[in-house]
């Protein structure tokens, strides 16, 4: 089984500064990915950014960047410059294999608030 | 249409209803989801289909029906719900297979059972 901890609620930041929103999850697998999906309020969820367990190198996409620390099992998002548009709910979500191979699991969801 | 669409978007329903829901989607996926987001829980995997097979049931009480015609379209037909089953049932779809795939969500259907 798999489980993924979200342990910020809520979070807020100002426009133009930068927010990191935490996350911490557990596997059994050694062959899995890890997601940062986002929830705008009253529109459909989109992929963030993705990272392979494999890979050491921390995944960026443009002003999104993940802090991957393996052997602590943690997977923060940082967002940079922060925009107005990027408020919403953030979900991280882990995808293993094994018995939950193609299950994606996760988190209790972070709202973030940004204020102009 | 594009993407991932699901009907109706709101649906109020008693306990002794039977209703379903629709999902279709347009980007020529071979897995479907089903998922329940309710407030200050987790998103819940209902069901998986891979190639029209129902590959995953977590643990899903039976007064939730999915059906899944072909790859395209996947249904949740409900039938005697309680109030506690009131959230929104979000759709989604991955080309299916791997684990570094990219799920697709619709808009979800917010569901009230009275």
């Amino acid at each position: 089984a798999q489980t993924v901890t979200q342990s910020q609620p809520e979070m807020s930041v100002q426009e133009a500064e930068t927010v990191t929103l935490s996350c911490t999850y557990d596997t059994s697998e050694s062959d899995y990915y890890l997601f940062w999906y986002k929830q705008p309020p009253s529109r459909q969820m989109i992929l963030v950014i993705r990272q392979e367990a494999y890979k050491q190198q921390n995944a960026t996409e443009n002003r999104f960047s993940v802090n991957f620390q393996k052997a602590a099992k943690s997977f923060s998002l940082k967002i940079s410059d922060s925009q107005l548009g990027d408020a919403a709910m953030y979900f991280c979500a882990v995808n293993a294999g094994g018995t939950s191979y193609g299950k994606l699991t996760f988190g209790q969801g972070t709202i973030l608030t940004v204020h102009p | 249409e594009t993407g991932v669409t699901q009907t109706p978007r709101h649906l109020v329903m008693g306990m002794t209803n039977k209703k379903s829901l629709k999902c279709e989607q347009h980007l020529g996926h071979n897995a479907m989801y089903w998922y329940k987001q309710s407030a200050k829980k987790p998103l819940e995997l209902m069901f998986v289909y891979n190639f029209k097979e129902q590959t995953e049931n977590n643990s899903v009480p039976s007064r939730f029906s999915p059906e899944c015609p072909n790859s395209s379209h996947l249904f949740l037909h409900l039938h005697t719900l309680q109030p506690e089953d009131s959230a929104l049932y979000l759709c989604a779809s991955s080309q299916g297979g791997r684990l570094r795939e990219e799920q697709f969500f619709g808009p979800g259907t917010r569901l009230t059972v009275l």
